[in-house]
């Protein structure tokens, strides 16, 4: 089943705890990314990439960082979460532009419920 | 850059009545891809629709419809014979054409409708 995972679904920290959300999918997509959902915001994009080792910020990108050293993961990563960053975050992947079949489907994860105390 | 603009915080609706959600964005660009996903309360984001700018004919999925109005850069949705499960918030998209760098995947949302549906 084609499907986007993240983990952990919910997560109750402090402030300053270094934590991960990890993001993985299975169908061979080149492009990632990872969004914040705030009430009256909607959702925005934080940062994404276009393959391995190929990423960049998207348009609120201060605090998180990410990497992508597999095809299929792409972790977001908070160095020092603040009360700030307490949101609901969705991981996204699709095809690239520039592949053959190209789909304009995004695939989105189930979100993951972040609380910074 | 481009926004995309829902004005309506909530709505409702009775059940099999027809509502229309608003959507309206902005963009210079001429080529672009419109959606309108569909959240319920198991937050998972769930594809309802899509148009592409260059076509006319507005696109169509089962009870789910949308006026698609390029010169007013309006994208409505309309859903008939409103189910319970229709319960959700909705939110507009847009995605640009352009085929480069971060243009080229990017979804930008409104802030969502949260529509209620009334047994």
């Amino acid at each position: 089943e084609a499907q986007v995972t993240q983990n952990p679904r919910y997560l109750i920290t402090v402030t300053g705890k270094k934590l991960t959300v990890t993001c993985s999918q299975n169908m061979n997509h080149e492009y990632m990314s990872w969004y914040r959902q705030d009430p009256g915001l909607g959702l925005r994009q934080i940062y994404y990439s276009m393959n391995v080792e190929v990423t960049d910020k998207g348009d609120v990108p201060e605090g998180y960082k990410v990497s992508r050293k597999e095809k299929r993961n792409f972790p977001l990563i908070l160095e020092s979460p603040s009360p700030n960053q307490t949101s609901l975050y969705f991981c996204a992947s699709s095809t690239d532009r520039a592949s053959s079949p190209w789909t304009d489907t995004q695939y989105f994860g189930p979100g993951t419920r972040l609380t910074v105390l | 850059a481009q926004t995309v603009t829902q004005s309506q915080p909530e709505m409702s609706v009775q059940e099999a009545e027809t509502v229309t959600l608003s959507c309206t964005y902005d963009t210079s660009e001429s080529d672009y891809y419109l959606f309108w996903y569909k959240q319920p309360p198991s937050r998972q984001m769930i594809l309802v629709i899509r148009q592409e700018a260059y076509k006319q004919q507005n696109a169509t999925e089962n009870r789910f419809s949308v006026n698609f109005q390029k010169a007013a850069k309006s994208f409505s949705l309309k859903i008939s014979d409103s189910q319970l499960g229709d319960a959700a918030m909705y939110f507009c998209a847009y995605r640009s054409g352009l085929n480069y760098g971060g243009a080229t995947n990017k979804l930008i949302f409104g802030t969502g409708t949260l529509l209620a549906v009334q047994p």
